[in-house]
């Protein structure tokens, strides 16, 4: 059970260059979420999926694009990467928002945009 | 506007003894508080929550108190092991909007000296 799944878990790109990054869960969760994580400002939501074929806006949406196509896969996507998007972006998936359902966390991609 | 705030960024306590880390928050709406451990080079794991409805939950080591007139909560462990020394976010959780996301506070580094 590998539970939720980054790819790359490095990468460094020039200024105006784009890629994808992937994030895949087993779990059959719902809820999908896309973070990144700066030094002192915690984790900051970029996008969310709360199912296939879903996607909204989260605390900093801007710059980035998203899509889940499939259930177990939300894909995170920067058009033209700047050096403010330098930093560790974390997926994180849930079961559903009955109740309570504590996040399953990936172990994050590490971004240097130059 | 913060809406959870970790106003220690780091925190030193000797093996053995308590450390308490502290999380504030502005939000009456939150109805659940949740505290991640993070390794570096990790993702958060989820530690443990305490419901607004309820003022303590304790599992092992681990205690959560929830003051809600005072919308302050921490989180006391006891004995501190050297294996404690991660980083801890306090997190809350809105019923109802925003699909139950969760918001995160900065962070606070613990360091257990053996």
């Amino acid at each position: 059970n590998a539970g939720v799944t980054q790819t790359p878990k490095f990468r460094v790109l020039k200024t105006g260059q784009s890629m994808t990054l992937l994030c895949a869960q087993d779990m059959n969760h719902e809820y999908m979420y896309w973070y990144r994580q700066d030094p002192g400002m915690g984790l900051r939501l970029i996008h969310y999926s709360v199912g296939e074929g879903t996607t909204a806006k989260g605390e900093v949406p801007d710059g980035y694009n998203v899509s889940r196509l499939k259930k177990q896969n939300f894909l995170l996507g920067l058009e033209s990467a700047a050096p403010s998007q330098t930093s560790v972006y974390f997926c994180a998936s849930r079961r559903d928002n009955r109740g309570f359902g504590g996040y399953t966390f990936g172990s994050g991609t590490r971004l240097t945009v130059v | 506007d913060q809406q959870v705030k970790q106003n220690s960024p780091s925190l030193s306590v000797q093996e053995g003894r308590i450390s308490i880390l502290n999380c504030d928050y502005t939000n009456s709406m939150f109805d659940y508080f949740l505290w991640y451990k993070k390794y570096p080079a990790e993702g958060p794991t989820f530690l443990i929550s305490i419901s607004s409805i309820k003022d303590k939950n304790e599992d092992g080591r681990f205690t959560v108190f929830l003051n809600k007139s005072a919308k302050h909560l921490s989180l006391h462990i006891v004995p501190s092991q050297p294996g404690d020394s991660a980083v801890y976010f306090c997190a809350a959780r809105t019923n109802g909007g925003s699909q139950g996301n969760l918001i995160f506070g900065k962070g606070t580094k613990l360091s257990v000296k053996p």
